[in-house]
């Protein structure tokens, strides 16, 4: 799988949008862009996964860059719940046993 | 997305014991993985668990030291064997459905 590089960590203004970069410039043409995120004592989740369009569901949206070297996961409206480590990842849909190798991340703060 | 039961929740362990924890899924799935999250770090897949053959261990990691069990497709176990503070972690077992991956809340393991 392609490797990520992220920001070790961002703060955003609660009620503002958050967003957080994620470059992935040896991305092959079968490798997804997933997101999860980790809050503190808990499992990741889930937020939102992306081929080469746009995606957005009710957590966030992912904007995935026309080269598909880089993208951006945006919160709209950031709130303190959304503090977390939030870990952008590169991965085919049957690589490697399907297994999810995760990078250090990076640790937003959503400040009040 | 499947739910996890993951248990213990936490433990603390004399050195020299072993911990066998539980992962629980309420629906079949094909392959489960478990992770080592070690003190502010990411977290590090340990192994493959597939039903019916023996797991598949990342670089760095035995079976020695960390047996798996996967007698069901909705069941497994891995067991943290001759333990040492630097075992000291978090653990988690994951599965794949949906359209990503689901992560039990982890098991917070200290050994003193």
């Amino acid at each position: 799988d392609a490797k990520t590089t992220q920001p070790p960590s961002m703060d955003c203004a609660e009620g503002r949008a958050a967003n957080l970069p994620c470059n992935h410039s040896t991305i092959s043409g079968n490798e997804y862009v997933y997101w999860y995120r980790q809050i503190h004592s808990q499992g990741p989740q889930y937020i939102i996964h992306g081929l080469k369009n746009n995606e957005t569901n009710e957590m966030a949206s992912l904007i995935i860059t026309e080269d598909r070297k880089s993208s951006t996961l945006i919160l709209p409206h950031a709130t303190l719940r959304d503090t977390a480590v939030y870990y952008c990842i590169v991965r085919g849909l049957r690589n490697q046993g399907g297994k999810l190798i995760f990078g250090q991340g990076t640790e937003l703060s959503v400040k009040p | 997305s499947a739910v996890i039961s993951q248990k213990p929740s936490r433990d603390i362990c004399q050195r020299g014991t072993s911990l066998t924890i539980q992962c629980q899924v309420d629906s079949q799935v094909t392959m489960m993985f478990w992770y080592r999250q070690q003190p502010g770090q990411s977290l590090t897949l340990i192994a493959t668990a597939n039903q019916g053959s023996e797991a598949t261990y990342e670089s760095g990691f035995v079976i020695d030291k960390f047996p798996i069990s996967r007698p069901n497709l909705t069941f497994s176990t891995l067991t943290v064997s001759n333990m040492s503070p630097e075992d000291s972690s978090i653990y988690l077992c994951s599965v794949v459905g949906g359209s990503g991956y689901t992560f039990g809340s982890g098991t917070r393991l200290t050994v003193v």
